[in-house]
């Protein structure tokens, strides 16, 4: 299995515009998992999805960020706009049942806002 | 709500030195708990992880931790450390049991680990 797949790996936009980033779960796994990681905060759950559909949004820091999962291969997490502090690292994670909800990581993106 | 604390926020230590990192969790059920490790400028990684059975649980590169429920404890221990363990490691605890669809994990805050050659 290839892992969980993320695009893309750095982003650099300007202030303002809208950034969209994409994740592929690994095949099988049912739950899908949205971090930011920054010096200062640390690791943040922003919103997690089980089965498609979101459980827990209560990380995402406000109304710029949202998060889809149309289908169970693919989900996007958009910043609409983007501000400079919102630059940081954001994973995503995927897990399910049979690997006793241990999480997988992606490789990130690096997204900064200039 | 459910908590990981992880104590030692930075640790240094030199090259073959032993290593324990302490982790506590806040929950009185069923747990499940996991170490990750995060190298510089990479994806955090498992380590080992504990769902039930014997407490002292056995990782990857020499690691392994102790379950204490009395003191809902999950330390992780390497009796040698290497230049090479220099990373950031993360404690997290998943609540509710492997048969449950609760599948959040809580993380501690991380410790950063510098072994210096």
């Amino acid at each position: 299995d290839a892992g969980v797949i993320q695009s893309p790996r750095h982003e650099v936009t300007e202030m303002g515009q809208e950034v969209t980033l994409r994740c592929k779960p690994i095949s099988g796994h049912n739950s899908l998992f949205w971090y930011r990681q920054t010096m200062m905060r640390g690791l943040e759950l922003l919103i997690y999805f089980n089965n498609n559909v979101p459980i827990d949004d209560s990380g995402m820091p406000e109304d710029r960020f949202s998060a889809k999962m149309p289908n169970a291969s693919f989900s996007t997490l958009k910043i609409q706009p983007s501000e400079p502090r919102d630059s940081a690292v954001y994973f995503c994670a995927s897990s399910s049942r049979g690997s006793g909800n241990e999480q997988f990581f992606g490789p990130g993106t690096r997204l900064t806002v200039l | 709500a459910q908590s990981v604390s992880q104590h030692n926020h930075h640790v240094i230590l030199s090259e073959a030195a032993s290593l324990e990192l302490g982790c506590n969790y806040s929950y009185g059920g069923t747990v499940n708990l996991f170490w990750y490790v995060q190298y510089p400028g990479q994806h955090l990684q498992l380590l080992l992880k504990y769902f039930s059975g014997d407490p002292l649980v056995k990782g990857i590169k020499g690691f392994e931790a102790e379950f204490i429920k009395s003191k809902f404890s999950f330390n992780l221990r390497k009796p040698s450390v290497q230049w090479s363990d220099t990373a950031e490691y993360f404690c997290a605890v998943n609540v509710g049991g492997v048969n449950t669809g609760f599948q959040k994990l809580v993380f501690g805050t991380g410790t950063r680990l510098l072994v210096s050659p």
